[in-house]
């Protein structure tokens, strides 16, 4: 059973506007999340996260929610450029700091 | 910024045949790990180290092996390649304590007929 999920395969969005990408975990236990960008032939490239004693960080255009009785976080990136264009993967942590990934999301921003 | 390097990039190579996957980096961290990932799929963790002599299979069962005899270079060997290994394989590693972002290298794309 997947521990994480991004039911979004697919999220295309018009350049200057917000893109809003969502993780949902089942463990309650996992108190580390992290998201990462993955362009074609490369690796993940570690983008932001976020621990469990908070429900907001910031970095620049990308901001992390988490919503803990939801068991739900978010990537917003606002304003998207075409330079976002990738696969973005959430990953989860637990007391092992071992990280379980979601199966990605592939965003588009159309110029 | 990290610096994680996998050699080779891309690998087409013929079933029974012994392959060995390079992965280095240069920071110093302690934790290391492979990750097998499919187009449109999750990574999976297939083998992972906290150091020096220490290996340990990942929540994905492989018939990969690994090794750790130095604390830069932790290589992973398939002894017989079969399509079924057709895949990305993916090299990461961690500052010691208590971090958890790991830094991924650029990956090998390995390729089975």
């Amino acid at each position: 059973d997947q521990q994480v999920k991004q039911n979004s395969p697919s999220l295309s969005v018009q350049e200057g506007r917000i893109s809003i990408l969502n993780c949902d975990y089942t463990n309650s236990m996992f108190d580390y999340f992290l998201w990462y960008k993955k362009y074609p032939a490369e690796g993940p490239t570690f983008l932001i996260s976020i621990s469990s004693i908070k429900d907001k960080n910031e970095d620049g255009r990308f901001t992390v929610f988490l919503n803990k009785s939801a068991k739900h976080l978010s990537l917003h990136i606002v304003p998207s450029q075409p330079g976002d264009s990738a696969v973005y993967f959430c990953a989860v942590s637990g007391s092992a700091r071992q990280l379980t990934f979601g199966s990605g999301t592939q965003l588009t921003v159309l110029p | 910024e990290a610096d994680i390097y996998q050699t080779p990039r891309y690998l087409v190579i013929g079933t029974g045949k012994k392959i060995t996957l390079e992965c280095s980096q240069t920071m110093g961290h302690d934790k290391m790990y492979w990750y097998q990932q499919d187009p449109g799929m999750e990574l999976h963790l297939i083998h992972y180290s906290y150091g020096v002599n220490s290996t340990e299979k990942g929540d994905l069962s492989s018939e990969s092996t690994v090794s750790r005899i130095r604390t830069e270079h932790f290589p992973l060997t398939l002894e017989s390649a079969r399509p079924s290994h057709t895949s990305q394989y993916l090299c990461a590693s961690s500052l010691p304590g208590g971090s958890y972002e790991q830094y991924f290298g650029p990956g090998t794309r390995l390729t089975v007929t």
